[in-house]
């Protein structure tokens, strides 16, 4: 059983960089899947920002692409995420998981990020 | 960007009711629909995946049906525990990937 773990800070200052890792378990990240981050807010309900492959290919929700990096990290069996230049809209709870084909079959707990100076 | 619009946005139904669920897409999207739920600080669950497959462990009271613009997830006989918020996702212009806006199913 797949299981999906994020960590990083809640609480990230105006303009900053948010920064979360999803550690992997149950299984290997060099899989034929991808793994991405989703996010929810009360306003705009689930979000798709964007996914990752083993050997690095990237996807991107367009609205948010100029803001966002990826990576992956084999040996560790897990996968990050940077947003930049964040502002209160990115106050969220971000999600991350495993994409198969055209479905998100495995979800993390979730992670509270609130942006706040 | 292809829009999925829920409705209705709550339904009150009692324990063992039928629930009936849409979800309508402002393009075709094939059958490329899945069908989640979220229960109150859980992350939502996969239930039905291609429009009508059963994702793993999920109970046959719940069924998903539709292709095109117009899906239907239902509910045969609500247990208590399936009161919760029920999202519809579609991937059909990949890699690009919405949700809907959810239906609550609330007690009445």
């Amino acid at each position: 059983q797949v299981q999906l773990q994020e960590s990083g800070p809640g609480l990230v200052k105006p303009s900053g960089t948010l920064s979360l890792t999803c550690a992997v378990s149950g299984g290997s990240i060099s899989t034929n899947n991808w793994w991405g981050w989703v996010r929810q807010t009360p306003g705009k309900g689930l979000e798709w920002i964007a996914e990752i492959y083993h050997d690095g290919s990237t996807n991107y929700n367009l609205s948010l692409k100029s803001r966002v990096d990826l990576s992956v990290d084999k040996s560790k069996n897990q996968f990050s995420i940077k947003l930049y230049s964040v502002t209160a809209a990115d106050t969220a709870v971000y999600y991350c998981a495993r994409l198969s084909l055209r479905r998100v079959d495995y979800w993390g707990q979730g992670t509270l990020v609130t942006v706040s100076s | 960007e292809i829009v999925l619009t829920q409705s209705p946005a709550t339904l009150s139904l009692s324990p063992g009711e039928r629930a009936t669920l849409s979800c309508r897409a402002s393009q075709s999207v094939s059958s490329y629909l899945a069908w989640y739920q979220q229960k109150p600080g859980q992350p939502p669950r996969l239930l039905i995946y291609d429009a009508s497959n059963r994702a793993t462990g999920i109970p046959a009271r719940f069924s998903g049906s539709g292709s095109g613009t117009d899906f239907t997830l239902t509910i045969s006989s609500l247990e208590p525990e399936d009161f919760a918020v029920y999202y519809c996702q579609q991937r059909s212009n990949w890699p690009l990937l919405t949700f809907g806006q959810g239906t609550k199913v609330e007690i009445k």
